[in-house]
């Protein structure tokens, strides 16, 4: 069975600080990684993907296979990054888009 | 509408009684999900939906819990006896069968079994 593990439920950190959110997952096959994120008042929406190695919002993750990690980066925090954050696993073979999320980080960073 | 679209957002009822979540995705979204966000934790998956079959439904907790889709677009969860322990935010997500990973989430329904 998959499994995300994020092990900080909250983050605070002052503006222009380097940030990390820790993910790391367990999965037999090959995953795919994803990082949603929901700010105040809003919907849950998708911030990266790994497969895309795409830089959003100054955010960026690494799948490492070996540490079985997925950590979310940014090397200078702004206060609008203030939200929470899920990473979350595709395994679901036939049913792409089943997704196992972690618990979550509530990040909040400081003026 | 431009985005998923669920009703209602919030839903406060009796313990035992029948409840209904609708769920209205992206128009020309053919993959549609449920998922349920119990307080504290991350987004739980239920079921998903290929067009109007429902594709795996293995995360339903028990038979008090169904979902239709018949027209392969507007989505209903029904929930029947409800117990406390269903108390959660259930979202809706949709996905375009040419997107890979992206899912759309509505804003949730909140509901609140006494």
């Amino acid at each position: 069975a998959q499994r995300v593990t994020q092990p900080e439920k909250l983050l605070s950190v002052f503006k222009g600080a380097p940030v990390e959110l820790k993910c790391n997952y367990s999965y037999s096959g090959s995953p795919e990684l994803f990082w949603y994120v929901q700010y105040s008042r809003q919907r849950l929406q998708l911030l990266l993907r790994h497969i895309s190695r795409e830089s959003i919002k100054g955010f960026t993750a690494d799948l490492n296979k070996g540490e079985t990690s997925f950590h979310l980066k940014k090397p200078f925090a702004q206060e609008e990054d203030s939200a929470m954050y899920y990473c979350a696993l595709n395994a679901g073979g036939t049913s792409y888009g089943k997704l196992t999320f972690g618990q979550g980080t509530i990040l909040t960073v400081h003026p | 509408g431009a985005g998923v679209s669920q009703t209602p957002s919030n839903k406060v009822t009796e313990k035992g009684k029948y409840v209904e979540l609708r769920c209205d995705p992206i128009s020309g979204h053919t993959a549609l999900y449920w998922y349920r966000q119990s307080l504290g934790q991350g987004p739980e998956f239920l079921i998903y939906f290929q067009g109007t079959g429902a594709a795996d439904d293995s995360g339903l907790p028990n038979d008090r819990f169904f979902a239709v889709r018949p027209e392969g677009s507007v989505s209903t969860l029904k929930i029947q006896r409800t117990e406390r322990g269903d108390s959660a935010v259930y979202l809706c997500a949709s996905r375009a069968v040419t997107n890979t990973g992206e899912l759309f989430f509505g804003e949730g329904s909140r509901l609140t079994v006494l």
